[in-house]
């Protein structure tokens, strides 16, 4: 089945950017997502990619998707304490399974 | 509107007791699936719903039994579940199951087995 790796933990300043990383197996992933969750709260849906695309930007995130290397990152830009959270990157695999990382806590500081 | 609604949010049972989480969705979509979160970790899979149809168990001990009454309807029965069952349990949908049809989280019932 897939893997999906990420770092477990980012730390970032109130402001600055934040880059979170994730790698993937399955080279034949078509879309990849990344998802946040607050404290108590669901999953919510942040964005996603195609997988024939590089870059894709919404606002103050920009996915970019380096297939080649099965390697996706999200960042942030200006983050916010309200950025707070803990963020999954998912593959969705031929059978139409997600796959979900770990997840990468990132903590905004003042 | 990208609403999925679960019900109850809080949920405390015995080991013994029969209970169901209820999640509900009025989008349209035709797949729908229940996830199982432990703290700190990411959701598991564990059942995908396609048209009303169970399309995918994960291998779910039968203490769990889900159930799509109708398009917009998923529950999961529980019945003798264990301490280890405790978990966040996130109801989901999508338009139809993958071709990058977006999955929507609920907010999720957490459950507790005492």
């Amino acid at each position: 089945g897939e893997d999906v790796e990420q770092s477990l933990f980012l730390s970032v300043r109130e402001g600055d950017s934040s880059v979170i990383n994730c790698t993937y197996t399955d080279s034949s992933s078509t879309y990849l997502y990344w998802y946040k969750q607050e404290p108590g709260a669901g999953l919510q849906l942040l964005t996603y990619i195609f997988s024939n695309m590089d870059m894709k930007q919404d606002q103050r995130l920009t996915v970019l998707l380096n297939k080649k290397d099965k390697h996706l990152s999200l960042r942030i830009a200006d983050t916010q304490t309200g950025d707070s959270a803990i963020y999954f990157c998912a593959a969705e695999s031929n059978d139409y399974k997600l796959s979900f990382g770990a997840g990468t806590t990132v903590t905004v500081r003042a | 509107d990208t609403e999925v609604t679960q019900t109850p949010k809080h949920l405390v049972m015995g080991m013994t007791n029969k209970k169901s989480l209820k999640c509900e969705q009025h989008m349209g979509h035709r797949a729908m699936y229940w996830y199982k979160q432990k703290a700190k970790k990411p959701p598991e899979l564990m059942f995908v719903y396609s048209y009303e149809k169970l399309s995918i168990n994960e291998s779910v001990p039968s203490r769990f039994s889900p159930e799509c009454p109708n398009s917009s309807l998923l529950n999961l029965h529980l019945h003798a579940l264990q301490p280890e069952d405790s978990a966040l349990y996130l109801c989901a949908s999508s338009q139809e199951r993958g071709g990058g049809n977006t999955i929507y989280f609920g907010e999720g019932s957490w459950l507790t087995v005492v």
